[in-house]
């Protein structure tokens, strides 16, 4: 069953901790993305990957890094430079060239105190 | 990417069709319209797409124009679980940087 996971869900911190997202995708899709949600807006982008060990910054890229060794796993960092971290973060992963539809992960909602 | 407005929130009751109308005055040739479905604390879900005239598929239609410069999702007689939020994106995916940006979408609730 193809898909992509966001692990966890639910993710609490203290405020000056640094925090590590995990996405993972067995879709073979090249291209893993990063977006932030916070209530009530749209989604935007963070950090996009478009093949192993190349990673371009988003609109929204400070505070944050990523990494992509693997092409099933693109991690997102969120560190403590980022001012308001606390969000809903998706990770998604489109199939490819000429298809329009993006797969997104379930989410993980992270709250920092 | 050309930006698209669409209102920010609509009401329904079950049952009944619902409109949804977005505007794209600065589309570009190359421009599909595409729409998705969030659900609170869920990732967006691709609904149908579309370059012009119409489209249609299990849940919804896409109405395209000539000009191209709108586009409507309707979606036929709703349920409570149509409620969520439907963003328009409009863009060239066609490159394979399949970049999308959401605006913040328009919110439908429907009511019993």
């Amino acid at each position: 069953d193809g898909g992509i996971t966001q692990s966890p869900k639910y993710l609490f911190r203290k405020e000056g901790q640094n925090v590590t997202l995990s996405c993972e995708q067995n879709l073979n899709h090249d291209a893993m993305y990063w977006y932030r949600q916070d209530p009530g807006q749209g989604l935007r982008l963070i950090y996009y990957s478009q093949i192993v060990n190349d990673f371009q910054k988003g609109d929204i890229a400070e505070g944050y890094s990523v990494s992509r060794e693997k092409k099933e796993s693109f991690p997102l960092t969120v560190t403590s430079a980022q001012k308001n971290p606390t969000a809903f973060y998706l990770c998604a992963a489109p199939p490819g060239q000429g298809n329009y539809e993006q797969y997104f992960g379930p989410g993980t909602r992270l709250t920092v105190t | 990417l050309a930006k698209t407005t669409q209102p920010i929130s609509m009401d329904s009751y079950e049952g009944q069709e619902v409109n949804i109308t977005c505007s794209h005055n600065n589309i570009a040739t190359n421009d599909y319209i595409t729409w998705y479905q969030q659900f609170p604390s869920q990732g967006p879900r691709f609904i149908i797409q579309g370059y012009k005239t119409k489209v249609t598929n299990e849940v919804a239609s896409l109405f395209i124009p000539a000009d191209r410069k709108s586009s409507t999702l309707s979606l036929p007689r709703v349920s409570l679980s149509d409620t969520a939020v439907y963003y328009c994106l409009v863009g060239d995916f066609s490159g394979g940087y399949n970049k999308l940006i959401f605006g913040a979408g328009t919110r439908l609730a429907v009511h019993p």
